[in-house]
């Protein structure tokens, strides 16, 4: 099984509809991240959660919402899609006591409709 | 963070060396130089990092200038599966770790071709 795994892998959705994306890490990790990457661009962060109870916004949060359920899940919402949403989106985790960079999923393409 | 410069593309023959330059002018002094990878639409890849001395490990070795205004990833043997975008990012570190706020800019396009 991957370290990080994210639910669904492709996903198509309508304009207006509410999506969940989500995450979950064997590593043991207490850090996690959502990026979104568009064609040609690099990755762009989104939300990171340092703990449970420490969620912050990244450089692109506004029209996503995320949840840390528990330590080994992060999920990523977007409330009412809209299509310039339509991006690969990417979770990682790292950890805060050894910094070995950062491990990410395989990714979620998503394409709103 | 630091900004970062690299070029955008690069070429190399499959088992020769490639090497990766990235331009930091603006680094400080409690920031660390990380390299990933992503290929094709994958999610990126760690591939080293460090701070002001030579670093390798099994998949590459990291040469930082003595000044740290640039750096050097090294693929000592090139094959086919290393083509992808290669990312040099520069990224503050305290007590060991990372702030945690990687940020990915264009990155470098390299093709190995037989």
């Amino acid at each position: 099984d991957a370290d990080v795994t994210q639910t669904p892998r492709n996903r198509i959705t309508k304009t207006g509809k509410r999506i969940m994306l989500e995450c979950s890490q064997t590593k043991g990790h207490d850090r996690m991240y959502w990026y979104r990457q568009d064609p040609g661009l690099g990755l762009r962060l989104i939300y990171y959660s340092f703990d449970v109870k420490d969620i912050n916004k990244g450089e692109i949060s506004d029209g996503y919402s995320v949840s840390r359920q528990a330590q080994a899940k992060f999920s990523l919402s977007l409330e009412s899609a809209i299509p310039n949403q339509t991006a690969l989106y990417f979770c990682a985790t790292s950890d805060r006591d050894r910094d070995y960079g950062y491990t990410f999923g395989s990714g979620t393409r998503l394409t709103v409709v | 963070d630091a900004k970062t410069t690299q070029p955008t593309s690069m070429d190399c023959a499959e088992g020769r060396a490639a090497n990766l330059p990235c331009n930091h002018s603006t680094i400080s002094g409690n920031e660390y130089v990380y390299w990933y990878r992503q290929i094709h639409s994958q999610g990126p890849q760690y591939i080293i990092h460090g701070l002001k001395n030579n670093e390798t490990n099994e998949m590459a070795s990291l040469i930082i200038t003595e000044d740290r205004k640039s750096s050097t990833l090294i693929l000592p043997h090139a094959t086919l599966r290393d083509t992808a975008v290669y990312y040099c990012i520069v990224t503050a570190v305290a007590g060991g770790t990372s702030y945690g706020k990687l940020t990915f800019g264009q990155g470098t396009i390299l093709t190995v071709h037989p």
